[in-house]
């Protein structure tokens, strides 16, 4: 089945500063790339997802790229907040008819005022 | 619009005993999941459905069962629970493949 990997596993950075959280993925046959959000005692909630064929997507000061040859992708946030502070999930979904998604196992980010 | 809800939001349980953790959804959507998320594990897929009616087992489904009778509705229980299976609950909907999901708030079960 599919395996997903994500690094770091904690990231400090300074409010302005950017962050980087990289992801790779196992199945050639996954298609559909989100990235989730999860506050302290709440649900993940989906920011940014990209598809197989687009190789980078923007919202504001987030942004995803996707190396479907390399089977990795990114998430990249600009000029961090305190409120960006969270547990950041990648996940990898499979070209099935049942949208089931693999989750890496997140990354802690702090941002310092 | 209420989105994903579940309940309860908290539980004990001893071992032995059995439960059942509830997920309703509001926005028609086709595709539910039960997940677990363990510290440093990130999320398991437990269960999930493509459709009322139907089920299917995910990565981790031994000890659990799940229901889904109509479409809103997605039922996830507990026969005989664990101490292994205390976790945070998390059920998700999406209106198909290829598509986000929305999660509820979790339900935190302790097994003691």
């Amino acid at each position: 089945g599919e395996n997903v990997e994500q690094h770091p596993s904690t990231l400090s950075v300074q409010e302005g500063d950017s962050a980087v959280i990289k992801c790779t993925y196992s199945d050639s046959a996954s298609n559909y790339f989100p990235w989730y959000k999860q506050e302290l005692g709440k649900g993940p909630q989906l920011i940014i997802d990209i598809r197989s064929n687009v190789g980078e997507k923007k919202d504001q000061r987030i942004a995803v790229t996707l190396n479907k040859t390399a089977k990795h992708f990114s998430l990249h946030i600009t000029e961090t907040q305190p409120e960006d502070s969270a547990v950041y999930f990648c996940a990898a979904t499979y070209n099935t008819n049942a949208g089931k998604s693999t989750f890496g196992d997140g990354t802690t980010l702090t941002v310092k005022p | 619009n209420a989105g994903v809800t579940q309940t309860p939001k908290f539980r004990v349980l001893k071992t032995g005993q059995s439960m059942t953790l509830l997920c309703a959804q509001d926005m028609n959507h086709e595709y539910m999941y039960w997940y677990r998320q363990d510290p440093g594990m990130g999320l398991r897929l437990i269960h999930y459905s493509v459709g009322e009616g139907t089920t299917a087992k995910g990565e981790v489904p031994d000890g659990y069962n799940v229901s889904r009778l109509k479409k809103q509705n997605f039922l996830l229980g507990l026969e005989s629970a664990a101490p292994s299976q205390t976790s945070v609950y998390f059920c998700a909907s999406s209106s198909g493949h290829n598509y986000g999901y929305t999660f509820g708030s979790g339900t935190r079960l302790t097994v003691v």
